[in-house]
């Protein structure tokens, strides 16, 4: 039979632009936050990951963005090149102070346009 | 760079069957993760590892799994009595730290099971 899988968010964008993903996490006492690419085929790859004492941290071409009253996490990559087309997710820690096991988010499909 | 690394890619058992999956982790990390991600759905969490007993695990690792590190390199997941439903990318990941560190993944073992 078919299997149902999830629809995900999908985002377009041209070379050379900047994308921004976003997340909504579902527990407020998360307090380490990841983002993953997940390439097909291939397992998670770290990208950047954010405390909760932060609000913003930047790395090479990315910036996380961390909004905790609304519990937002965003991913804003800066001139986007083919290869970052892949699938995105955000991964909260769902045991703070407790061992580092990871919720992951639905994932964004992200594609860039040559 | 160190990677997580697991064999093999991909798996095809007889419903019934035991499998058992292999993960070598990164070598300076103290704490392992199994994670399983259904075609087309998110990455979930089974279970974490560490000091040679299981930290925590979710719902989903019932006793039909097992985890062991037999020696100094390998950690397994062992699943007995296989069904279908057990289908599914299995991810083994690894930190050097259970607190506010980013978790590193291997590529997966594609389990199917016929």
């Amino acid at each position: 039979g078919e299997s149902v899988g999830l629809h995900l968010p999908t985002l377009s964008v041209q070379e050379g632009d900047n994308s921004i993903i976003n997340c909504a996490y579902s527990n407020s006492a998360s307090d380490y936050f990841i983002w993953y690419k997940q390439e097909s085929g291939k397992g998670p790859q770290f990208i950047i990951d954010i405390r909760s004492n932060m609000d913003k941290r930047q790395g090479q071409r990315v910036t996380v963005l961390l909004n905790k009253t609304v519990k937002h996490l965003s991913l804003q990559i800066a001139a986007t090149q083919p290869g970052d087309s892949a699938v995105y997710f955000c991964a909260e820690n769902i045991s703070p102070g407790g061992a580092n096991n990871l919720f992951f988010g639905t994932g964004t499909r992200l594609t860039v346009i040559p | 760079e160190p990677e997580v690394t697991q064999t093999p890619s991909h798996q095809v058992t007889q419903m019934g069957q035991e499998v058992i999956l292999r993960c070598v982790p990164i070598s300076n990390h103290l704490y392992f993760y199994w994670y399983r991600q259904i075609l087309g759905q998110k990455v979930e969490f089974l279970v974490s590892f560490y000091n040679n007993e299981i930290s925590e695990k979710s719902e989903i690792f019932d006793d039909q799994f097992s985890v062991e590190r037999p020696d100094g390199s390998n950690f397994t997941l062992k699943i007995r009595s296989t069904k279908l439903e057990d289908s599914a990318m299995y991810f083994c990941a690894s930190s050097e730290r259970v607190q506010d560190q980013p978790q590193h993944f291997g590529d997966g073992t594609r389990l199917s099971i016929l």
